[in-house]
């Protein structure tokens, strides 16, 4: 049974980076595109951007400036940077992967961690 | 960015009842649409794809239909563990989105 796991700091400065890995275990980060969502207390979801396990990237534009993924296949992790944040960006963010197939789909979701921007 | 949106966004109903839940894309998707399940605290949990797909494991109470623009999720006899938030999402065009939800309620 694949498991994703977020792992980062709970509470990051505003202007300053909030960094967060995905930790994938019961299964390959290989072959498989993996996506970044986040989710402000009591809204909606929003996709933030994915990387394929060969490295390459898609992000959602509203966060393209600021957005930075990286993936470590010999850790089976994959990471995201989200730079100069601000209140807005306090949310749950979700790791999850696409179902096999290259679809945009999500099947596998870690349980979410929550990013609190505050001084 | 293509705008999806359900409604309604929040509505009661009681167990055994027939429920459907619509969504609409501000342009035409095709059939790239998947219907997401969220109970509080909890992650999202893939319920449908490709529109009308059931993913695997999830209760054939659950169905979905549509294409191009417009499209439903209907739960077919509402049980306890139905109730929460449901969302849609697109995955014809960068970025995805998804609508704001249907929040499902014990009546």
């Amino acid at each position: 049974q694949v498991q994703l796991q977020e792992s980062g700091p709970g509470l990051v400065k505003p202007s300053e980076t909030l960094s967060l890995t995905c930790t994938v275990s019961g299964g390959s980060i290989s072959s498989y595109y993996w996506s970044w969502i986040r989710q402000p207390p009591g809204m909606g979801l929003e996709w933030i951007g994915y990387i394929y396990y060969s490295g390459s990237t898609n992000y959602n534009p509203s966060l393209k400036s600021r957005l930075t993924m990286s993936v470590d296949t010999s850790k089976n992790q994959f990471s995201l940077r989200l730079s100069s944040v601000t209140a807005a960006d306090t949310a749950v963010y979700y790791c999850a992967r696409h179902i096999s197939g290259a679809s945009n789909v999500f099947d596998y979701w870690g349980q979410g961690a929550l990013v609190t921007v505050s001084s | 960015a293509i705008r999806m949106t359900q409604s309604p966004s929040s509505f009661s109903a009681s167990t055994g009842d027939r429920v459907t839940i619509t969504c609409r894309a501000s342009q035409g998707i095709s059939s790239y649409l998947a219907w997401y399940q969220q109970k509080p605290g909890r992650a999202p949990k893939l319920l449908i794809y490709a529109a009308s797909t059931l993913q695997s494991g999830v209760p054939s109470r659950f169905s979905g239909s549509g294409s191009g623009t417009d499209f439903t999720l209907t739960i077919s006899c509402l049980q306890s563990e139905d109730f929460a938030t449901y969302y849609c999402q697109q995955y014809y065009g960068y970025p995805y989105t998804f609508g704001q939800g249907t929040k499902l309620e014990i009546k």
